[in-house]
């Protein structure tokens, strides 16, 4: 079925730690966006790609690095994980920048920091 | 900057209740409004949206009407169901075209 993949999709890591979360997408869409969800927060941007070879720095970016290589799957990375990095770990695409088009989510990747 | 706020949860209805879900937003300009929906354990997908004042967005029995007078989005809907049971999220497009979500609110719908 077409739309998001994510994974892994549960993840325990030690404090410092690296590792990364991998996101394919086979819409072709351009746009590619990660969130992270925390209780009574809703969702926060934390970097987003305009299209293959970019990237942007959302709402919270901190710790947090990213990668697209290829235009399907965008790549976010923890270099020394913190347990303020529990959350659970959203990617989305879209197809264009305006968001009327809506965005396609994942099911998540759910992160434990210990 | 451009915010949304959604009344708090957890919302708990019986089966075939009227539901209301408040949302109010700030915003530099003029957004378009959505409703996201998660079911348990899924990610979200859009449920509704309205892109200019006055819209009304539609889907699944649910509705919410853009009042720009009020910076609002409610969400209603006349009879829930138990598959309803999910969390809700109202958003909105930033003038870049990115989402802001507000803070989610958690509906559980008994039989």
């Amino acid at each position: 079925n077409a739309g998001v993949t994510q994974t892994p999709k549960f993840r325990v890591l030690k404090t410092g730690q690296s590792m990364t979360l991998l996101c394919a997408q086979d819409m072709n869409h351009e746009y590619m966006y990660w969130y992270r969800q925390d209780p009574g927060m809703g969702l926060r941007l934390i970097h987003y790609s305009v299209g293959e070879g970019t990237t942007a720095k959302g709402e919270v970016p901190d710790g947090y690095n990213v990668s697209r290589l290829k235009k399907q799957n965008f790549l976010l990375g923890l270099e020394s994980a913190a347990p303020s990095q529990t959350s659970v770990y959203f990617c989305a695409s879209s197809y264009s920048m305006t968001a009327n088009y809506g965005y396609t989510f994942g099911s998540g990747t759910r992160l434990t920091v210990v | 900057g451009d915010s949304v706020t959604q009344m708090e949860g957890p919302v708990t209805l019986s089966e075939e209740a009227f539901l209301t879900i408040n949302c109010t937003y700030t915003a530099t300009g003029y957004p378009s409004l959505f409703w996201y929906v998660q079911y348990p354990g899924e990610g979200l997908q859009l449920l509704l949206k309205a892109t200019k004042a006055d819209d009304k967005g539609s889907n699944k029995g649910f509705e919410a009407t853009y009042r720009k007078e009020t910076t609002s989005f409610h969400l209603e809907k006349g009879s829930v169901q138990v598959s309803d049971s999910a969390v809700y999220f109202c958003a909105l497009s930033d003038p870049g075209g990115k989402l802001i979500f507000g803070q989610g609110t958690e509906l559980s719908v008994k039989p």
